[in-house]
């Protein structure tokens, strides 16, 4: 079973900031916190990871808080290309066996 | 390749029919792996390749199913007497080595009639 929470849709207006959250309560301390996107009739693609520091790259941010129970993935300025499911997984970082749950559904609407 | 590729894109079978989907990695990458994707749900794990290594096998549905990567790069995952359930989509991914981001291919969607 899948180790993360995510609600199951959100809205956002286009050019506006999407917060995507995520809950990994039971996360171990040498799992690292994947974010994947999937558009739709596409395989997924890989956005951002972290293991305890917030990190940034040209797609996205990753917020982890202090406790790394939860985190959040910014979309700082979403356009419509990113309505997509998104997958927030922890992964040992041992093998990278993903174990994918249900996900986001992130509509962007002009 | 740019990408890991997938073949064919589009599979219609008959019940009972064996199939046989094709992937092939980003050259170099070491690690394989095959998801199975029902219609609105997430992919699932099937199996799992270091090399010509199968490691994991755990996600397999059934013995019907079977997947190899005899020369440690291109894979096949075969289904034999397909059924109705069996129709989803089949998604490859590979990385550079265990632990790294994968790469999807854009998958096999089969459909058993």
């Amino acid at each position: 079973d899948a180790k993360t929470t995510q609600p199951p849709s959100m809205d956002c207006a286009e050019g506006r900031a999407a917060n995507l959250p995520c809950n990994h309560s039971t996360i171990s301390g040498n799992e690292y916190v994947y974010w994947y996107r999937q558009i739709h009739s596409q395989g997924p693609q890989y956005i951002i990871h972290g293991l305890k520091n917030n990190e940034t790259n040209e797609m996205a941010s990753l917020i982890i808080t202090e406790d790394r129970k939860s985190s959040t993935l910014i979309l700082p300025h979403a356009t419509l290309r990113d309505t997509a499911v998104y997958y927030c997984i922890v992964e040992s970082g041992n093998t990278g066996k993903l174990i994918f749950g249900q996900g986001t559904t992130l509509q962007v609407k002009p | 390749g740019a990408g890991v590729s997938q073949s064919p894109r589009y599979k219609v079978a008959k019940r009972g029919q064996d199939v046989a989907l094709r992937c092939d990695p980003i050259s170099g990458h070491v690690s394989l792996f095959w998801y199975q994707q029902a219609l609105g749900q997430g992919p699932e794990f099937l199996t799992y390749f270091q090399n010509e290594a199968q490691l994991d096998k755990s996600g397999l549905p059934s013995d019907r199913f079977f997947a190899e990567r005899p020369e440690g790069s291109v894979s096949t995952l075969k289904i034999q007497r397909t059924q109705q359930e069996d129709s989803a989509v089949y998604l490859c991914a590979s990385s550079f080595r265990g632990g790294e981001k994968l790469f999807f291919g854009s998958g096999t969607q089969l459909s058993v009639l």
